[in-house]
């Protein structure tokens, strides 16, 4: 079962315009989110993170919204690059109950591609 | 430089056969987890360390084992590798208390014939 969904495999923009990433996730207990971002032949790299407590997180032209009532968050990229084009995997683990829980869950990323 | 690195970088081995990919990470990590990505099912985690000889399973640990000796290094063994493993591995490494910021390795590409 998918705990982490990302619906959309690619996405294609203009350069200058926003791209928008969605992603969805099941589990209630999810309680930290996070953006990595993959170019081909690389490993992923850390891009954006929010907490729970917080509905959006800013970084310069990365932005993530969190909507907790819908389970539900998203990257936005403003301008868009054609460096930004990469694939985007959207990431999540829950609170600790009691104990520790150092578990990752990924969902399946999105190819953004930005055209010049 | 800050790095983690992986050897092999590419592997083709036979059904059976025992083999080991190796990780090390120079940031004086705590925590340790391998990755696999196979088309359509993204990033899955393996196994991961939160310190020397603390380790636990992710979500697909089968077929797997991982030991922590040393905090730097962290091998992957496969003891009778089959053709679903045939995968692209990533390591990762990151402080424990802000262990959800990995730092990734280049991956490893092992088929599995």
């Amino acid at each position: 079962d998918q705990q982490v969904k990302q619906n959309s495999p690619s996405l294609s923009v203009q350069e200058g315009r926003i791209s928008i990433l969605n992603c969805d996730y099941t589990n209630s207990m999810f309680d930290y989110f996070l953006w990595y971002k993959k170019y081909p032949a690389e490993g992923p790299t850390f891009l954006i993170s929010i907490s729970s407590i917080k509905d959006k997180n800013e970084d310069g032209r990365f932005t993530v919204f969190l909507n907790k009532s819908a389970k539900h968050l998203s990257l936005h990229i403003v301008p868009s690059q054609p460096g930004d084009s990469a694939v985007y995997f959207c990431a999540a683990n829950p609170a600790s109950s009691g104990g520790s829980n150092y578990k990752l869950t990924f969902g399946k990323g999105t190819l953004l591609t930005v055209n010049p | 430089e800050a790095q983690v690195t992986q050897n092999p970088r590419y592997l083709i081995t036979v059904t059976g056969k025992k083999l080991t990919v190796t990780c090390s990470q120079n940031m004086n990590h705590e925590y340790m987890s391998w990755y696999r990505q196979d088309p359509g099912l993204g990033l899955r985690q393996i196994y991961y360390s939160m310190n020397v000889e603390v380790t636990d399973k992710g979500d697909v640990p089968e077929g797997y084992k991982v030991s922590r000796k040393e905090k730097r290094n962290f091998p992957l063994i496969l003891e009778s590798p089959s053709p679903n493993q045939t995968s692209l591995y990533f390591c990762a490494s990151a402080q424990l208390l802000s262990y959800n910021e990995q730092f990734f390795g280049p991956g490893t590409r092992l088929t599995v014939l």
